[in-house]
């Protein structure tokens, strides 16, 4: 069965400073990755995605994210955390054994908390 | 860019009520998901529509049905509400094809029963 683990329920890190949000996951095929960010009651924001191709993903606002198959992960990095990246953040993931958009459904982690401080 | 609509953005029931939620997704997307978010947790598939037919089906409480109808807008509809169906429900759309593997969400309908 198809799952997503965010080991961390929280992460603080100085701005400034490099950040970095786990996620690792469990599929039947080959995944599709995705990480969402959500500021409180506020809908999911796309950041970025890995369908195939090259390991490392560059997304929105300076995130980036590097999909690793030996250890199944793909963590959330960023090089310089703002204290405005203080939000929720989900990985999900899609098995690319889905066929067509009759299936699709994302599985999602429990979500990782972020706080930048000052 | 147009993106995906839902409303009402905030809906306060009471137990055993009724409550209707509806979703626009985004021009020419043929896929609509649905998402429940409970308080503190990570969101969970409801149903999606592929093309106007259900595709998917997850954790949907019977009392809870959806459709999607000939514009693609789709709308869940939740009978005898209870407490623990207050949630912050997404609505997402998706097209297949090239590039379809992208999801767009809504902003969500937070539902609170009392």
């Amino acid at each position: 069965a198809q799952s997503v683990a965010q080991p961390e329920d929280q992460v603080n890190v100085a701005e400034g400073n490099p950040l970095t949000v786990k996620c690792t996951y469990s599929v039947s095929g080959n995944p599709y990755l995705f990480w969402y960010v959500q500021y409180p009651n506020r809908g999911l924001q796309f950041l970025l995605k890995y369908i195939t191709g090259d390991n490392l993903v560059k997304g929105s606002y300076g995130f980036e994210a590097e999909f690793n198959k030996s250890q199944t992960s793909f963590h959330l990095k960023k090089p310089s955390a703002l204290v405005s990246d203080s939000a929720l953040y989900f990985c999900a993931v899609r098995d690319s054994s889905d066929r067509g958009s009759t299936l699709g459904r994302l599985y999602f982690g429990r979500g990782t908390q972020l706080t930048v401080w000052p | 860019a147009a993106g995906v609509i839902q409303s009402p953005r905030h809906l306060i029931k009471e137990k055993r009520e009724t409550a209707t939620l509806k979703c626009y997704p985004i021009p020419r997307h043929d896929t609509v998901y649905w998402y429940q978010q409970g308080p503190g947790q990570d969101p969970q598939f409801l149903i999606s529509f592929y093309e106007k037919m259900q595709s998917d089906k997850g954790s949907i409480p019977d009392r809870f049905s959806a459709q999607q109808f000939s514009d693609y807008h789709s709308e869940l509809n939740m009978s005898s509400l209870e407490l623990g169906d207050s949630a912050l429900y997404f609505c997402a759309s998706s097209q297949t094809g090239q590039g379809g593997y992208g999801y767009t969400f809504g902003s969500g309908t937070r539902l609170t029963v009392v």
